[in-house]
């Protein structure tokens, strides 16, 4: 299995709080990537990185930062929480480019915004 | 990124084979076809992935249409812990700068008994 894991796992918070969620790897892939799960919506991406410092925009980027100092960490903030950011969020890492992008995911952060 | 059409749901009896179907008509010359699968309360998995020829791993088989506006991924023998979401994904190739994937709303495979 990929070493990915993502903390915290569960958080409950409240309306108009700030958020960070941590997805820490120790594979040195360059690739990371932020998804977000709802229902009927499947995985929408939401910020990626393809190295230290560099990130660019998903699909659902409104209300979201990211920040990647170190190869190993990509964080995702949620400057003031709302609830249509009730989710579940999910990290994963790219691994080489001989494997034509393949990707593992981590567990999931289950976010409840009240 | 091109677009993928799959069916909402599928149902399968344990042992036996399943044929998971995915269009995709206006894919590209260069693009990747990637499944991923995703089991109750887990992230997704990679299953398999090809270009243009036929593929078999150890979990799946994937069948490219010659025309590659289709794909099918094939379980040969269900099981109960095949039951999941199955996600059928174009991909370009690295550019160098980025790689990502989009998700669609996949098939919920349910196997039974």
């Amino acid at each position: 299995d990929a070493g990915i894991t993502q903390s915290p796992r569960h958080k409950v918070t409240e309306t108009g709080t700030p958020v960070t969620l941590r997805c820490h790897q120790t594979e040195n892939h360059r690739y990371m990537y932020w998804y977000r799960q709802d229902p009927g919506h499947g995985l929408r991406l939401i910020h990626y990185s393809y190295g230290v410092k560099d990130t660019d925009k998903g699909e659902v980027s409104d209300g979201y930062s990211v920040s990647r100092s170190k190869t190993e960490d990509f964080l995702l903030t949620l400057e003031s929480a709302t609830s249509s950011q009730t989710s579940v969020y999910f990290c994963a890492i790219g691994t080489s480019l001989a494997k034509a992008g393949e990707l593992f995911f981590g567990e999931g952060s289950r976010l409840t915004v009240l | 990124d091109a677009k993928t059409t799959q069916p909402n749901s599928m149902e399968s009896n344990e042992e036996e084979p399943v044929h998971l179907p995915c269009n995709h008509s206006t894919i590209s010359g260069t693009d990747y076809i990637h499944w991923y699968r995703q089991l109750p309360s887990q992230g997704p998995e990679y299953v398999i992935h090809g270009l243009t020829s036929n593929v078999n791993n150890r979990m799946a088989s994937l069948a490219i249409a010659e025309d590659r506006k289709s794909s099918t991924l094939i379980l040969h023998r269900a099981t109960l812990r095949d039951a999941a979401v199955y996600y059928c994904i174009l991909r370009e190739p690295h550019t160098g700068t980025a790689s990502k994937l989009t998700f669609g709303t996949g098939t919920r495979l349910q196997v039974t008994l």
